[in-house]
């Protein structure tokens, strides 16, 4: 049981590129969320999905898009990136009862 | 506008002594509160959930109050220990049950 897995762990990025951050759960849960942590910072939620098929904008979504094909992946795309999104991103899927689990996070550096 | 506030600056405590870190909101009417420890470069970890119509939860050596007229909740660690030094993120859920918000977070070192 692996939990909630994201890859790739660093990315050095150039203003302009794109990139897709992959993550995975094996839990079967329906809820699934992304967030940014910047430096000695709290975690800001960038998208959130309840369900295959269904995602829906947190309070930083500016920049970034997901989907949502299966209950398992939840895919975080950065298109055209500037170094304001330069964060760690983390992805997380949640419990019925509220409880998440994280991913151990993904460092992306844009330059 | 919507806060959460968790105090900015280190806690510091010697150890066998009682944490207590603060989460205060403002325009939330959160269902449900949860604390969360982070460690330096992991993902948070799940502690504790306290619902709006609870006042007091308890696990182990952790304590956490729910106060919905304050809009307050406290977290105590009793008989801290150099091994709870990290930093705790409070989270509310907001947007009925669907959005899990966090605050800042505290970060505590506990000394031998």
């Amino acid at each position: 049981n692996a939990g909630v897995t994201q890859t790739p762990k660093f990315r050095i990025l150039k203003i302009g590129q794109s990139m897709t951050l992959q993550c995975t759960q094996d839990m079967n849960h329906n809820y699934m969320y992304w967030y940014r942590q910047d430096p000695g910072m709290g975690l800001k939620l960038i998208y959130y999905s309840v369900g295959a098929g269904i995602t829906d904008k947190g309070e930083v979504p500016n920049g970034y898009n997901v989907s949502r094909s299966t209950t398992e992946d939840f895919p975080l795309r950065l298109e055209l990136a500037a170094p304001s999104q330069t964060s760690v991103y983390f992805c997380a899927s949640r419990l019925e009862t509220g409880e998440l689990f994280f991913g151990e996070g993904s460092r992306l550096t844009v330059l | 506008s919507q806060k959460i506030e968790q105090n900015s600056e280190a806690l510091n405590i010697q150890e066998g002594k009682t944490a207590t870190l603060t989460c205060n909101y403002t325009n939330y009417s959160p269902a449900y509160l949860q604390w969360y420890r982070q460690d330096p470069g992991r993902g948070p970890v799940f502690l504790l959930l306290i619902r709006e119509n609870e006042k007091e939860k308890r696990k182990e050596r952790l304590k956490v109050t729910f106060d919905t007229t304050l809009k307050q909740s406290l977290f105590h660690i009793t008989a801290s220990q150099p091994a709870d030094s990290a930093t705790y993120l409070c989270a509310l859920v907001s947007g009925g049950y669907n959005k899990l918000i966090f605050g800042a977070g505290t970060r505590l070192a506990v000394h031998p």
